[in-house]
């Protein structure tokens, strides 16, 4: 079955410094990635849609600038946490879709980030 | 961001029960999916749904597309402790640039042996 790589797992980084996270899929090509933010004990929400070799869409209220997402390559595509701030500790989880109609819709296993 | 409603918000069952939860939303959805999430994971897909009024089985979970496309429910008969885990459901609007999910609110499921 499709799988989807994160890395890292767990990070903890000191305020102001900046995070990358990897999000691969493995056994096929991704045209499109997801990154979501998830709260304790709170749902998926939605931060951007990555699309290969153009520019992320951004959910309203997500700053671009501060979340830079690059899709380089229909295997991968990476969430950079620029400035990291206390506020910014969360579990970050990406999906790639492989089809349109949701059985494609892979997630990694998420990268809980610290910011301390 | 927008959510669908889920219910209900929690749940703690006895090993052996049945267990069912839904997911409403105000607006239509061609596809619904129900993943589960254990703890420092990512979800986990569990069924998959296509069509109004469809059925689906995986194991002993059973979930259902409503007829109206605005809901869907997720059972789980005869829950084991593994069972355990916070569910949720996500719809999907078909067409678009970017056809997103939009997931529910969730369901945790905690079972006693």
């Amino acid at each position: 079955g499709a799988v989807v790589s994160q890395h890292p797992s767990r990070v903890i980084c000191k305020s102001g410094t900046s995070v990358k996270i990897e999000c691969r899929s493995l056994d096929f090509q991704a045209t499109t990635m997801f990154w979501y933010r998830q709260f304790p004990k709170q749902s998926l929400m939605l931060m951007a849609t990555s699309n290969e070799g153009s520019k992320a869409t951004y959910e309203q209220g997500v700053e671009k600038d501060k979340f830079l997402i690059n899709h380089a390559s229909l295997t991968l595509s990476t969430l950079t946490v620029t400035s990291a701030h206390p506020e910014d500790s969360s579990f970050y989880i990406c999906s790639a879709a492989m089809g349109q109609r949701g059985y494609g819709y892979t997630f990694g296993s998420g990268t809980r980030l610290t910011v301390v | 961001g927008q959510q669908l409603n889920q219910s209900p918000q929690s749940m703690f069952i006895q090993e052996g029960e049945d267990v069912s939860m839904n997911c409403t939303s105000s607006s239509i959805f061609n596809t619904w999916l129900w993943y589960k999430q254990e703890p420092g994971e990512g979800p986990v897909l569990l069924i998959a749904l296509y069509k109004a009024g469809e059925l689906t089985s995986n194991g002993r979970l059973t979930a259902q597309f409503g007829i109206t496309r605005k809901d869907s429910f997720l059972n789980i008969s005869a829950s084991i402790p593994s069972d355990v885990g916070i569910y949720f459901c996500a719809g999907l609007r078909d067409g678009g640039a970017t056809n997103k999910l939009i997931f529910g609110t969730g369901t945790l499921l905690a079972v006693q042996p």
